[in-house]
């Protein structure tokens, strides 16, 4: 079975661009979440969708967005990027929102 | 206070040795506990979950629970060098986020 799918794997943006992340879950998997990973960090919440609803959110700014399609793929939407937006950003699928497992990652660098 | 807190390290230890990381949360309604483990420029990986007070082994890994103290810990026996890796503590109060420390980070010296 397929892991967890997510594209790109690497991007360059330019400030005050915008970016769309995509995320594939594990086949059977209803929830995904999406997590920002700054060097030395822990990864740090930023929304989790179960069954194409929203179930939480986290302590980010309105530039971030993001969306679950009926195929329980997501996407995940940065608007007006800021240097600081330069991270690892994972996507995990789950069963139910606990147990979780990763993707590879997109590494977005903001110039 | 942070949520979920860790020890950053590094842990350094012998090959052969066993290592033991730790973990403390601050949300008493906390039900569910992970430890992962992360290679430099990798994601995070599911290594040992647990859900009730005691201890659970997997191999060379055993996860202990202890809620009345709000603590986590991962052993790691028979260490070796290929186990170096940052190991991450996640925490999650049911249908939730699960919450992340910031990792220790784990030297395996041959």
């Amino acid at each position: 079975d397929a892991g967890v799918t997510q594209s790109p794997t690497h991007l360059i943006k330019t400030r005050g661009q915008h970016v769309t992340l995509r995320c594939s879950p594990i086949s059977g998997h209803k929830s995904v979440s999406w997590y920002q990973q700054v060097l030395g960090q822990g990864p740090q919440f930023i929304f989790q969708y179960y069954e194409k609803e929203e179930r939480g959110r986290g302590n980010f700014p309105d530039r971030f967005s993001a969306r679950q399609f009926p195929n329980y793929s997501s996407e995940l939407n940065v608007n007006a990027l800021l240097l600081g937006d330069s991270a690892l950003y994972l996507c995990a699928s789950s069963e139910t929102g606990q147990k979780a497992f990763f993707g590879q990652g997109t590494r977005l660098t903001v110039v | 206070q942070k949520e979920v807190e860790q020890n950053s390290g590094p842990l350094s230890v012998p090959e052969g040795a066993i290592a033991s990381l730790n973990c403390t949360y601050s949300d008493r309604g906390s039900q569910s506990f992970f430890w992962y483990r992360q290679y430099s420029g990798k994601s995070p990986e599911l290594i040992m979950s647990i859900y009730s007070n005691g201890d659970k082994e997997d191999g060379r890994f055993t996860a202990q629970l202890n809620k009345a103290s709000q603590y986590v810990s991962l052993l790691i026996r028979d260490s070796h060098p290929s186990d170096s890796a940052t190991y991450l503590c996640a925490v999650s109060g049911g249908y939730q986020k699960v919450t992340f420390g910031t990792g220790t980070k784990l030297q395996v010296i041959p």
